[in-house]
């Protein structure tokens, strides 16, 4: 069963440190989202790829937040300096356009 | 722009009870795709329906069962003989344009508690 992973589950930083999540996607699917999830917002979209292209990161704060995709396999969305209004869990999700998305399972991050 | 109302923030029912979650869109796209996710307390996503708009039968999972009305924007979802494993937050989506596989924006979520 093809699943999307993230690493790592944890992340637990002070703040002004550097964060690195990063997610392998579903081998085939060709789009890459990047989702945030907090109690007050709920689920929100930060980023996502078609075709490794970055196609829309309006939802992420520029100043500090990067996404990637050096390659089809690695996806990864840095935070450079993390703060604590930054702690939520982060969802990589992946899919074909004849496909639903498929989740992993976050990266809870906590920033002290 | 998109939108997905989930009113409901949390029902509570107990085990054998059915329970329906209501869910609402707005979108100016005349195909899109209409999910179901459900989030159990250990907190991963999980795909449970995708009903494209051009669809409208009704659908029934076990004891999940969904129902899309095009002419009032909803797409619920019930759940029937609800167990204790069904107790989750459960997710509402609509992805824009024509590819299943697209960006989705979600709804606020409906937390269920089923207590035995």
């Amino acid at each position: 069963d093809a699943r999307v992973t993230q690493t790592p589950r944890h992340k637990v930083t002070e703040m002004g440190q550097e964060v690195t999540m990063r997610c392998q996607p579903i081998l085939g699917h060709n789009t890459v989202f990047w989702y945030r999830q907090t109690m007050m917002q709920g689920l929100e979209l930060l980023a996502y790829f078609r075709n490794r292209a970055p196609l829309d990161d309006s939802g992420m704060p520029k100043d500090r937040f990067s996404a990637e995709m050096p390659d089809a396999t690695l996806a990864t969305l840095k935070i450079q300096p993390s703060e604590p209004r930054d702690s939520a869990v982060y969802f990589c999700a992946s899919g074909r356009w004849d496909s639903p998305l498929h989740f992993g399972n976050g990266t809870r991050l906590t920033v002290t | 722009a998109q939108k997905v109302t989930q009113a409901q923030t949390e029902i509570s029912v107990v085990e054998k009870e059915d329970v329906t979650l209501d869910c609402v869109y707005e979108t100016r796209d005349t195909t899109y795709y209409l999910f179901w996710y459900k989030q159990p307390p250990s907190g991963e996503l999980v795909f449970l329906i995708r009903r494209n708009s051009f669809d409208e039968q009704n659908e029934i999972s076990g004891r999940y069962s969904w129902n899309f009305q095009k002419s009032t924007s909803s797409f619920n979802f019930t759940i029937t003989a609800s167990q204790v494993v069904d107790s989750a937050v459960y997710f509402c989506a609509l992805s824009e344009n024509k590819a299943a596989g697209n960006k989705l924006t979600f709804g606020g979520g409906t937390r269920v508690l089923v207590k035995p």
